[in-house]
């Protein structure tokens, strides 16, 4: 009954490669978020979508691709693989509309390129 | 450009006291103010908010304060507990209209609560 569920937890790959990373969620949210932790631990915002739609790209190199085939699922795929790309990624959602208690939050995936 | 500010990276108190945690911020634009919680390899969990058009906020053993004149907002948790033990994020929300917001995150303070 996990609310955001991301897969995998963690990824180990190599520099070059192509690598998906999924994001679902069962709360009937309409809209989803990719964030990216760095190594200094900052929470940064890189897309987001509201029902399939892109609505929030942040300056994010277009290796990076999200993909929404419904409201509940957000996917992200990142083609060559550099070492900067190690992070933790989460996946967030949130309702549109009603009083404001942020978002949700899937428990990451941890991305360690070599 | 770092919008959300947590200068301090840890704060440690004992047990039964109050822990403070502050952020600031630097843009007049920001409507709402969020702090959350995050355990080690979980995500972020949303503890409490505050409307920019308040100055309080409490729920249970937390409440935040928010002064705009001074772009400043503080969590306090009354009396801390071990389990309290995490990093502490402070964000704020960017609206554009319709569905389209963001959350902007301070870098987090990691809080330790001594028994």
């Amino acid at each position: 009954d996990t609310a955001v569920s991301q897969t995998p937890k963690y990824l180990v790959t190599q520099m070059g490669n192509d690598k998906s990373i999924k994001c679902e969620q069962n709360l009937g949210h309409d809209t989803m978020y990719w964030y990216k932790q760095d190594s200094k631990k900052f929470l940064k915002i890189m897309f987001s979508y509201n029902n399939k739609e892109l609505i929030i790209n942040e300056t994010v190199p277009n290796r990076f691709s999200p993909k929404s085939p419904d409201k509940a699922h957000l996917n992200l795929h990142i083609n060559s693989l550099e070492l900067g790309d190690s992070a933790v990624y989460f996946c967030a959602s949130r309702p549109t509309g009603g009083e404001y208690y942020g978002y949700t939050f899937g428990s990451g995936t941890r991305l360690t390129v070599v | 450009d770092q919008q959300v500010k947590q200068n301090s990276p840890s704060l440690s108190v004992q047990e039964g006291r109050i822990s403070i945690l502050n952020c600031d911020y630097t843009n007049s634009m920001f409507d709402y103010f969020l702090w959350y919680k995050k355990y080690p390899a979980e995500g972020p969990t949303f503890l409490i908010s505050i409307s920019s058009i308040k100055d309080k906020n409490e729920d249970g053993r937390f409440t935040v304060f928010l002064n705009k004149s001074a772009k400043h907002l503080s969590l306090h948790i009354v009396p801390s507990q071990p389990g309290d033990s995490a990093v502490y994020f402070c964000a704020a929300r960017l609206n554009y209209g319709g569905a389209t917001n963001k959350l902007i995150f301070g870098t987090g303070t990691l809080l330790a609560v001594q028994p």
